[in-house]
C-alpha cells in the first residue's frame, strides 16, 4: 500500500516565477491538506481539499491556489514567487481522524 | 484560535533512557485531538500517537505514551527506552472539532529537537 507521494522532491525557482507541486494521497483517502514549513518552524496550514473543492484555508495570500482531481490527487500552485516562499511543502491525506504526510517538496526561491 | 506551545528547543538523552517532551495547548473547542509527529532530517512527518479530548485513558503506541492532563492543557510525549533512531525533530499538533466529512486542519507547535546519545 503506497503512502502519500509528492513530486518533485526538490525545486529551484527564481522570484516572480510560478510553481506547481503535486500530491497523490494514500489509497482510500479523500481529503488532501497542504502545509508550508519554513526552516526551523512547524508546518503552517495552507488549505484543504475535499470532494474537489477547497474546504478550509489558512492565512495565505491568493497567490497560493490548489486543485483536487477526481482521483483525489492534488496540486498546489504558487504564483509570483517571493524569496519568503522558500520552504518545505508538505501534503497530508486523510479519510477520518489521522493525517498521513508525504515526504515533502523542498522549494528554493532565488 | 488554537495554539500549541513547545518550549524546549532541544533535549539530549542517553540511549535506553526514558525522555519526556513537553507540549501545552490552548483551545476553546470542547472536542479536539492531540497528535505527536516525528520529523527526521529527511523531512517526512511520521505519525506517532493520538489522544482524543474525551479519551479517558492516556494513549500508548509501543514505546510512545502520551501523558494527557486536560485540566492543565498539557499533552506530553513520553518515549521509553530511547534508541539512536529516535534522534529527530518532534512536533506536537492539535486538531479542532471535526466538521462534516473529513478532517480539520492541524495546528503545530514549533517543535523540539531530540538527540539520543550512545
Amino acid at each position: 500500500d503506497a503512502g502519500v507521494t509528492q513530486s518533485p522532491t526538490h525545486l529551484i525557482k527564481t522570484r516572480g516565477q510560478q510553481v506547481t507541486l503535486r500530491c497523490s494521497p494514500k489509497s482510500g483517502h479523500d481529503t488532501v491538506s497542504w502545509y508550508q514549513q519554513a526552516l526551523g518552524q512547524g508546518p503552517q496550514f495552507i488549505f484543504q481539499y475535499y470532494e474537489e473543492e477547497e474546504r478550509q484555508r489558512g492565512n495565505f495570500p491568493d497567490r497560493f491556489s490548489g486543485h483536487q482531481f477526481p482521483n483525489y490527487s492534488s496540486e498546489l500552485n504558487v504564483n509570483a514567487l517571493l524569496l519568503g516562499d522558500s520552504a518545505l511543502y508538505l501534503c497530508a491525506s486523510s479519510f477520518d481522524r489521522e493525517q498521513f504526510f508525504g515526504p515533502g517538496t523542498r522549494l528554493t526561491v532565488l | 484560535a488554537q495554539k500549541i506551545t513547545q518550549t524546549q528547543p532541544g533535549m539530549f538523552v542517553q540511549e535506553k533512557e526514558a525522555v519526556t517532551l513537553d507540549c501545552t495547548y490552548d483551545t476553546s473547542d470542547q472536542s479536539y485531538g492531540l497528535f505527536w509527529y516525528k520529523q527526521p532530517s529527511s523531512g517526512e512527518m511520521i505519525f506517532l500517537i493520538y489522544q482524543g479530548s474525551y479519551d479517558e485513558q492516556n494513549a500508548t503506541e509501543g514505546r510512545y505514551s502520551l501523558n494527557f492532563q486536560k485540566a492543565r492543557k498539557s499533552a506530553n510525549l513520553v518515549i521509553s527506552a530511547s534508541q539512536l533512531g529516535d534522534s529527530a525533530m518532534y512536533f506536537c499538533a492539535m486538531r479542532g472539532t471535526i466538521t462534516q466529512g473529513g478532517s480539520e486542519k492541524l495546528v503545530f507547535g514549533k517543535g523540539m529537537k531530540l538527540t539520543v546519545n550512545p
